[in-house]
């Protein structure tokens, strides 16, 4: 069993379309993330939620729109794609202090 | 703003040879990870390192943590191919928020 699934692993897409990746986790964790990865490797977090409350919200565009039905799931949505948007996208998950478990991460592409 | 400074950015060595990896930050934290990153792969996770002077082996890695000086270290032993990879230290600056590393991106030559 995958611990976390994100769905779909690569994502092509036209500028200014709008798209959504999906993330679960079966670990039973609280808390769990989205977090980009650049061209360059970078790692930069972009949201979480705690049990389905929106804890974390960095300098990310309002283009970008968690979702959280429940504290399995957090999805994200994606308004009015730009090239700049291309990237590697990460969800997670945590419980307490062990840091993250990671999903296998969606490829954006935007064109 | 918290800073986490990864040192080497790129590291190329040949198999056999030791070498170290070094990881400063700039605020008070506790908490510090150690992950691997296979080319377009996910991230997983190698060592959590939870108090002042914590250190962990594994295999031909071993990471410590020294609070006081803000730095953590992976060391690497006798280096092998398997062990080619992206390295990322992290560092929890409150609960549940965790900074990364730039990456150490590691290729180690047979």
């Amino acid at each position: 069993d995958t611990a976390v699934s994100q769905t779909p692993k690569y994502l092509v897409t036209q500028m200014g379309n709008d798209k959504s990746i999906k993330c679960e986790q079966n670990l039973g964790h609280d808390t769990m993330y989205w977090y980009k990865q650049d061209s360059k490797k970078f790692l930069k977090i972009m949201f979480s939620y705690n049990n389905k409350e929106l804890i974390i919200n960095e300098t990310v565009p309002n283009r970008f729109s968690p979702k959280s039905p429940d504290k399995a799931h957090l999805n994200l949505h994606i308004n009015s794609l730009e090239l700049g948007d291309s990237a590697v996208y990460f969800c997670a998950s945590s419980q307490g202090r062990w840091g993250y478990t990671f999903g296998s991460g969606t490829r954006l592409t935007v064109v | 703003e918290l800073k986490v400074e990864q040192n080497p950015l790129f590291l190329s060595m040949q198999e056999g040879k030791n070498y170290t990896i070094y990881c400063n930050y700039s605020t008070t934290s506790d908490r510090l990870y150690w992950y691997r990153q296979d080319p377009g792969k996910s991230l997983e996770s190698l060592f959590v390192l939870l108090s002042n002077g914590a250190v962990k082996q594994e295999g031909r890695l071993m990471a410590s943590l020294d609070t006081k000086a803000r730095l953590s270290t992976l060391h690497i032993t006798a280096a092998v191919h398997d062990l080619s990879a992206t390295y990322f230290c992290a560092v929890d600056i409150r609960d549940d928020k965790i900074i990364f590393g730039k990456g150490t991106r590691l290729h180690i030559l047979p």
